[in-house]
């Protein structure tokens, strides 16, 4: 089966732009997850979907970041302004359901200048 | 808090060794334990949850509740085993969502 797809690889902004990063998850999975990974650092969640509804975004900074699944498909992940410490790799994941196995995309390399 | 240490941020050992990649964690409740790997120009994946008790690519991991720990091990490494390596914990029959990682060992296997 495919994997999970995710654009653009690499994006370079100033900060105080915007940028925003598209996944498309593995067909069939219900659950979908952003995750934010600094370098040296360990994954850590951003937001959590199930279909078209947020799950968890607890660790969302919501004055900047927004992300949205209208069709319980594709996603994407704003960041509005960007700021010198939001560079980090933005990986997406998949799973058929919430209690399954995640499956994870090649990541979005964000570089803030 | 909840927390994952892995002390390590490398370990370099030569090829037929015995590898032990170490994890500790922090946890008020019931844990389910995770390690991910992640080969070099490839994804991060899914190398084995405590619960399957699996044993993948010769890696074994065994939960210790009474010393929180959940180490990594292989009695011979291999230089395909070279690779960063994440241990993760989630609440034990939760969303997989709320997965805690360490910030990862890197493992070189020399030949």
């Amino acid at each position: 089966e495919a994997g999970v797809a995710q654009s653009p690889r690499y994006k370079i902004i100033e900060k105080r732009q915007s940028v925003a990063f598209w996944c498309n998850p593995i067909s069939g999975h219900a659950t979908l997850y952003w995750y934010q990974q600094i370098l040296g650092q360990g994954p850590k969640l951003l937001i959590q979907f199930q279909n078209n509804g947020v799950v968890d975004d607890s660790q969302l900074p919501k004055d900047r970041f927004s992300a949205e699944r209208l069709k319980g498909v594709d996603s994407t992940l704003k960041i509005q302004p960007a700021k010198l410490e939001d560079s980090a790799v933005y990986l997406c994941a998949s799973s058929s359901d919430m209690w399954d196995e995640q499956y994870f995309g090649p990541g979005t390399r964000l570089t803030v200048t | 808090a909840q927390r994952v240490t892995q002390p390590e941020k490398l370990l370099s050992v030569f090829k037929g060794a015995p590898v032990e990649l170490k994890c500790n964690y922090s946890y008020s409740g019931s844990p389910e334990l995770f390690w991910y790997v992640q080969y070099s120009r490839q994804r991060l994946q899914l190398l084995l949850r405590h619960i399957s008790r699996e044993s993948i690519k010769g890696f074994t991991a065994d939960l210790n509740k009474g010393e929180t720990s959940f180490h990594l091990k292989k009695p011979f490494a291999q230089e395909e085993d070279s690779a960063m390596y994440y241990c993760a914990l989630t609440r034990y029959g939760g969303s997989q969502g709320n997965l805690i990682f360490g910030k990862g060992t890197k493992l070189s296997v020399k030949p």
